[in-house]
């Protein structure tokens, strides 16, 4: 099983849709959880953090936490097509600052 | 004002030569990391420093080696290039406790 496995994508919403991106996680320890958003042949960049059960709402981009499940989502409303990008999630270890990445979910918005 | 810096940003080379790449970050952070993104965008840590000291060591060939000659700066040097060590090699670096990386732009090596 891999330790942060993200839903295959690609996956494509119409402009003005609510894309829908998941991601579950092996280790029950984890406690901070980070999605990064990917533009081809750019690097990652942290668009939401979030550390405790429940949502997290910035601008048009929503986390959800859920740690009995071990699962993490980001919703992004009213898509747009500058929204197409690769999107990472990642999670702590517990081993000196450690990250562990998602395969990424490729997101197409389309006009 | 680039947070974190990496040089150069493509590099082609022959197998069985020898590079390097330097990193550098201006945001005061005391934590700075290697990672590794192949062609499918898996990113994977390779190794971290905190002040200096080699604190992540993952299961990366010897020829890889890294060097953090303070807690702004950290280089990799890579002896003997294969076919497989081509990929985009990330520069990050964070607080130690805030694991919200910031990234350099990225290495893209290309082993002929």
């Amino acid at each position: 099983q891999k330790e942060v496995e993200q839903n295959s994508g690609p996956l494509s919403v119409p402009e003005g849709a609510i894309a829908s991106l998941n991601c579950t996680y092996s280790d029950r320890g984890s406690q901070s959880f980070f999605w990064y958003r990917q533009y081809s042949g750019k690097s990652p960049e942290l668009i939401m953090s979030i550390y405790s059960n429940g949502d997290k709402e910035d601008g048009r981009f929503t986390a959800q936490l859920n740690k009995a499940s071990q699962y993490v989502s980001l919703l992004i409303r009213d898509s747009q097509p500058s929204d197409s990008a690769t999107y990472l999630c990642a999670v702590n270890s517990n081993q000196g600052g450690k990250l562990i990445f998602g395969q990424g979910t490729e997101l197409s918005v389309k006009p | 004002d680039t947070a974190v810096s990496q040089t150069p940003k493509y590099l082609v080379t022959q197998m069985g030569n020898d590079k390097s790449i330097k990193c550098e970050q201006n945001l005061g952070h005391d934590t700075m990391y290697w990672y590794k993104q192949d062609s499918k965008k898996f990113l994977k840590i390779m190794f971290s420093y905190n002040n200096k000291e080699l604190i992540i060591n993952e299961t990366v060939p010897n020829r890889f080696s890294p060097k953090s000659p303070d807690k702004a700066h950290l280089n990799l040097h890579i002896n003997s290039l294969e076919l497989g060590d081509s990929a985009v090699y990330f520069c990050a670096s964070s607080q130690m406790g805030n694991y919200g990386y910031t990234f350099g732009s990225g290495t893209r090596l290309t082993v002929v």
